[in-house]
């Protein structure tokens, strides 16, 4: 079993909808969860940064963190077409050097 | 702010020919700096790590290598390159262990 699992997509969308982009995890020794949104040719840009369980919101991104179910979220409301892109999950756990990372879902959002 | 720099972009090169691909960081000091290489649909390969000046972690025995000779400078060389090392390469850093990374903007390598 992966560490990290995510669905690889494509996820299409209609401009305007709400996106939900998720990753389950089997580590329990996760503490820090990242979303990256990544562009064609480009590398992953850190988007939203949390630890342990709860909800952040910066924007139209909330991302959410379940550590007991071992499930993380990324909903994006009011999508636009700029926001088509590769979305990676990452995670940390405490005192831990790796980063390990989902594999990624493509998200296309059609105007 | 920091920034990350790596170069070049794009990259074609011929097998058994030699590679080195240079990545920066500007703005922090003694950053831990990190190669991966992702492959289309298969996420990302951790290759090297590095927490300081001349401190290299090798992730994957493979033809590649890495070397730090400065705080903020990071390279990723081969001595004679393989059909197989043709991928995006990204270099990425982070302030401490336990920290989100950055990653720069990649290169692409073709081997033909």
């Amino acid at each position: 079993q992966k560490e990290v699992e995510q669905d690889p997509g494509p996820l299409s969308v209609p401009e305007g909808a709400i996106v939900s982009l998720n990753c389950t995890y089997s580590n329990s020794a996760f503490q820090y969860f990242m979303w990256y949104r990544q562009y064609s040719r480009k590398g992953p840009e850190l988007l939203m940064y949390t630890y342990s369980s709860g909800n952040k919101e910066d924007g139209r991104f909330t991302a959410q963190v379940d550590k007991s179910s071992k499930y993380i979220s990324l909903f994006i409301r009011d999508s636009q077409p700029s926001d088509s892109a590769t979305y990676l999950c990452a995670m940390i756990n405490t005192g831990g050097f790796k980063t390990i990372f989902g594999a990624g879902t493509r998200l296309f959002v059609k105007a | 702010s920091q920034t990350i720099h790596q170069w070049p972009a794009t990259l074609v090169q011929p097998v058994g020919s030699p590679l080195s691909l240079e990545c920066t960081v500007e703005g922090t000091s003694n950053p831990n700096l990190y190669w991966y290489r992702q492959a289309a649909g298969r996420g990302l390969q951790l290759l090297f790590y590095s927490v300081g000046i001349g401190q290299i972690s090798s992730e994957v025995p493979q033809n590649l290598s890495a070397s730090r000779p400065q705080d903020r400078q990071f390279i990723l060389s081969s001595k004679k390159l393989l059909l197989s090392d043709s991928g995006f390469y990204l270099c990425a850093w982070s302030p401490e262990e336990g920290q989100p990374q950055h990653f720069g903007d990649g290169t692409r390598l073709s081997i033909l």
